[in-house]
């Protein structure tokens, strides 16, 4: 079955950068685009971006553009986010979700568990 | 950017009860429009797909509808294990573009 399997809670100064990791089982790594939304604390969901791990494009929502980066390791089916500069307001829990189905770009149908990255002095 | 609202915020209903939550997109978006489920400390779960799809796996008193810039989405024998936030969410892809609504938070009465 699908899974994904995020890493660890991270605790960061403001300023620093956070990398989150989602190791992929179950199925083709570089079959699926992986989306990564984030929650801010008692907030809603909000897309931060995607990537096809089949030929490594992404694209990030206009606010995290030049501050966001996301990459895969196809050999270890894993695909990671790093986000740079990070503020108070980056205080969330971060999930990985895999497209339903190879066509359906924009549905996340499967989910990670989530990451909470917590930015405090 | 499209916006996405919702409406209610919240709400409180009996157990039995039909639920219905509306999602107004601020331009068309055909039928690109999911909804999912989110229960407290967990990772959302798709529900409903293209408007009116349902998941697999997921009960059939769930069930949406709608296209265009107006979407509904509906329960229609609310049960306890219901009890969750529901968020509707667009997709584009010329430019890629996801837009969640603000969420709906559902309690029994």
């Amino acid at each position: 079955q699908v899974q994904l399997v995020q890493s660890g809670a991270e605790v960061k100064k403001p300023g620093a950068s956070v990398k989150v990791s989602c190791r992929a089982s179950g199925y083709t790594f570089t079959g699926y685009y992986l989306h990564w939304v984030r929650q801010a604390p008692g907030q809603g969901l909000e897309w931060v971006g995607w990537i096809n791990p089949n030929n490594g494009d992404t694209n990030s929502a206009q606010k995290f553009k030049g501050r966001v980066t996301l990459t895969t390791d196809t050999s270890i089916s894993t695909a990671y986010m790093e986000l740079s500069r990070l503020t108070s307001d980056d205080t969330a829990v971060y999930y990985c979700a895999r497209v339903k189905e190879l066509l359906y770009f924009g549905t996340m149908g499967y989910w990670g568990q989530g990451t909470l990255v917590t930015v405090s002095s | 950017d499209i916006q996405m609202t919702q409406s209610p915020s919240s709400l409180s209903a009996s157990v039995g009860d039909r639920v219905t939550i509306t999602c107004q997109a601020s331009q068309d978006i055909t039928n690109f429009l999911n909804w999912y489920q989110q229960k407290p400390g967990k990772a959302p779960k798709l529900l409903i797909y293209d408007a009116s799809n349902l998941e697999a796996g997921v009960p059939s008193r769930f069930s949406g509808s709608g296209s265009g810039t107006h979407f509904t989405f509906t329960i229609r024998s609310l049960q306890p294990e219901d009890i969750a936030t529901y968020y509707c969410q667009q997709y584009d892809n010329n430019p890629p573009r996801f837009t969640f609504g603000p969420g709906t938070k559902v309690d029994i009465k």
